[in-house]
């Protein structure tokens, strides 16, 4: 099965300031998607960015980026201009693209507070 | 936002207690999915399903069994609930250009 792995626990960042959460993975396919999901205090889980692997550049949300770097299996959201609605939970998610029953596999998740 | 609920948002039960979840969408998408949410371990999967009467086990479905007669409906039951079953629930369903997920908004299960 594929890993996700998220090393940062806890993530804290000023008001206005740019935070970057990190995010690996581990997989012997070519070709997959990638994710990062929010969870705000309300527990709702919404989808911020995704990725597909084979596609070079990287995906951009208003001020959401990702840095995906595919041979080190690494994909880092980038959050710029943070806001005090941007505090929550942060998860990295992967999804192969041939497998069945497209299963997601999840990270532990990053917790973002944001410093006024 | 996709048409998922589900039912209940809250519930406190005793240990070997039968549980059932049920998760309802409005969108008729083909894949949906039970997920369970515990600190330091992310979501994990419990069970999916990829059709009506078709479910498949996930990573932790020990204790869990789930049922799907109806397209937008997906249960998950909890034969004899145990403590260790205190949990979060998610449902999913999937979906998009991207196959990307979409939630529901999560039941606290908690089993005295």
């Amino acid at each position: 099965a594929q890993t996700v792995t998220q090393s940062q626990p806890e993530m804290s960042v000023q008001e206005a300031e740019t935070v970057t959460l990190s995010c690996t993975y581990d997989t012997s396919e070519s070709d997959y998607y990638l994710f990062w999901y929010k969870q705000p205090p309300s527990r709702q889980m919404i989808l911020v960015i995704r990725q597909e692997a084979y596609k070079q550049q990287n995906a951009t949300e208003n001020r959401f980026s990702v840095n995906f770097q595919k041979a080190a299996k690494s994909f880092s959201l980038k959050i710029s201009d943070s806001q005090l609605g941007d505090a929550a939970m942060y998860f990295c998610a992967y999804r192969t693209r041939a497998g069945a029953g497209n299963q997601f596999y999840f990270g532990t998740g990053t917790s973002l507070t944001v410093i006024p | 936002d996709a048409g998922i609920t589900q039912s209940p948002r809250h519930k406190v039960t005793e240990t070997g207690t039968p549980v059932t979840l049920r998760c309802h969408q409005t969108e008729n998408h083909r894949y949906m999915y039970w997920y369970r949410q515990d600190p330091g371990h992310g979501l994990r999967l419990i069970h999916y399903s990829y059709g009506v009467k078709d479910t498949d086990k996930g990573e932790v479905s020990d204790g869990y069994s789930v049922s799907r007669s109806k397209t937008e409906d997906f249960l998950l039951t909890l034969e004899s609930a145990t403590s260790s079953q205190t949990s979060v629930y998610f449902c999913a369903i999937g979906g998009g250009p991207y196959n990307e997920q979409f939630f529901g908004p999560g039941t606290r299960l908690t089993v005295l």
